[in-house]
């Protein structure tokens, strides 16, 4: 079963618009971890976020922030003022707690591709 | 926060054949992944590697086409063997989260195409 969803594929918006991306997640746990990445088109992985699972307290970081709501099991991401170079694909990803085999493998959702547009 | 080099960055192969890709890691690690992104799509596990110990697969993935070597806690290895046109993709590896920056960082990727 998919435990992260981002049900935006893709999302284009106009520079200097808002724009909020979409990941609900599914977990048994009580102990987990929720993280964002960025893709841009060169490929690597940079690291956004991590949440852990008793910090529900939102988080602004520049034109970056976090929702974080386990009523609704969501992990929401906002760009505000959009730039031509967060083009990139999102990702929304969760670690659960300690597997003996996997350790803390990360499950990442689907991602979200953003297209921003002079 | 730890900082990995991964290699090749890229190459085209001919089916058939098999890769190993490297992955060195600037401090000493506990666990290591390995990742595949097919084009287009999200990341998949492919299997946790420790050191010291054989790596365990996720479903779907088997040691015979992935064989993975972990010698030390620096340093790890993912051959893909017999490869065919349905291999290509990007391959990552990551290590376990850092303590500091509580992130799991990854590896720059190696683009495999398979022709």
């Amino acid at each position: 079963a998919q435990k992260v969803t981002q049900a935006q594929t893709e999302i284009s918006v106009v520079e200097k618009e808002d724009v909020t991306l979409d990941c609900v997640y599914e977990t048994r746990d009580t102990t987990y971890y929720l993280f964002w990445y960025k893709q841009p088109p060169s490929g690597e992985l940079v690291f956004l976020i991590r949440r852990n699972s008793f910090d529900e307290q939102n988080e602004i970081s520049g034109r970056y922030s976090w929702n974080f709501q386990k009523s609704t099991s969501s992990f929401n991401f906002t760009i505000t003022a959009s730039q031509v170079v967060d083009s990139a694909v999102y990702f929304c990803a969760l670690s659960e707690a300690f597997n003996s085999n996997s350790g803390y493998a990360l499950n990442f959702g689907k991602g979200t591709s953003l297209l921003v547009t002079p | 926060s730890a900082v990995i080099s991964q290699k090749p960055s890229r190459d085209i192969c001919q089916r058939g054949t098999s890769l190993t890709i490297q992955c060195q890691v600037d401090s000493q690690v506990t666990m290591m992944f390995w990742y595949r992104q097919q084009p287009g799509q999200s990341l998949t596990l492919i299997a946790t590697a420790n050191q010291g110990s054989e790596a365990t697969y996720e479903s779907g993935f088997v040691i015979d086409k992935f064989p993975i070597s972990r010698p030390n806690l620096t340093f790890s290895t993912l051959t893909v063997s017999n490869m065919s046109p349905e291999d290509s993709s990007i391959y990552l590896c990551s290590v376990d989260r850092d303590t500091e920056s509580y992130g799991y960082t990854f590896g720059s990727g190696t683009r495999l195409t398979v022709v």
